[in-house]
């Protein structure tokens, strides 16, 4: 069975401070790798995908993540985050040839002035 | 842009009622997807449909029910509502074929007394 292993429940960082969100999945099979963003009272929202081709995967925001098969593992980063970053993170897999989207319980990153 | 709309942000109900909450999307997709978001627990899967009047039970279908008679609705039911099922729901729809990324509705806060 798959699944996905977010450790950091919540991470606090200072304003134009670097940040990473740590996401670990487990498969047999391929898979597809997601990052959610949801901010207070809303929806989650595509951030970035990896399907295929470049391990390193960019958002229009500054959000980077990289896609490492030996570690299986889907970190995502920031250089230098603001205050409007504050949100729940998630992470997602998706085994190749099925409809499932599998999710992590989340990252609460909070962006302290 | 994509828009799933749930009817309602916010409902209260009491243990016993029958729950309806409502999932429109106004593109045309195939799948539809409802889940539940608990503090810790993530996003998991209660049912998925994809297609008109064809669903698919997924994690934690117990004491729910769903119903897809048009492609852009999606219902979830509770049969008989209990206090366990106070939690945030969400909606959220893709196309079918390739990896499509999943598109979210805001959710609605669900208390039950």
């Amino acid at each position: 069975a798959q699944s996905v292993t977010q450790l950091d429940s919540q991470v606090p960082v200072f304003e134009e401070a670097p940040v990473e969100l740590r996401c670990n999945y487990s498969s047999s099979v391929s898979v597809y790798l997601f990052w959610y963003v949801q901010y207070p009272n809303q929806g989650l929202q595509l951030l970035l995908k990896y399907l295929s081709g470049s391990t390193l995967v960019e958002s229009i925001n500054g959000f980077e993540a990289e896609f490492n098969k030996s570690q299986t593992s889907f970190h995502l980063r920031k250089p230098s985050v603001h205050i409007s970053d504050t949100a729940e993170y998630f992470c997602a897999v998706t085994p190749s040839g099925t409809y499932k989207y599998i999710f992590g319980t989340g990252t609460r990153l909070k962006v302290l002035a | 842009d994509v828009k799933v709309t749930q009817s309602s942000r916010y409902l209260v109900k009491r243990t016993g009622e029958k729950v309806f909450l409502e999932c429109v999307q106004d593109m045309d997709h195939e799948n539809m997807f409802w889940y539940r978001q608990d503090p810790g627990l993530g996003l998991r899967l209660i049912y998925f449909s994809y297609d008109v009047k064809m669903k698919e039970k997924g994690d934690i279908p117990e004491g729910y029910s769903v119903s897809r008679e048009k492609k852009e609705r999606f219902s979830l039911i509770l049969e008989s509502a209990s206090t366990n099922q106070t939690s945030m729901y969400l909606c959220a729809s893709n196309l079918q074929g390739g990896v499509q990324p999943q598109h979210f509705g805001d959710g609605t806060r669900l208390s039950i007394l």
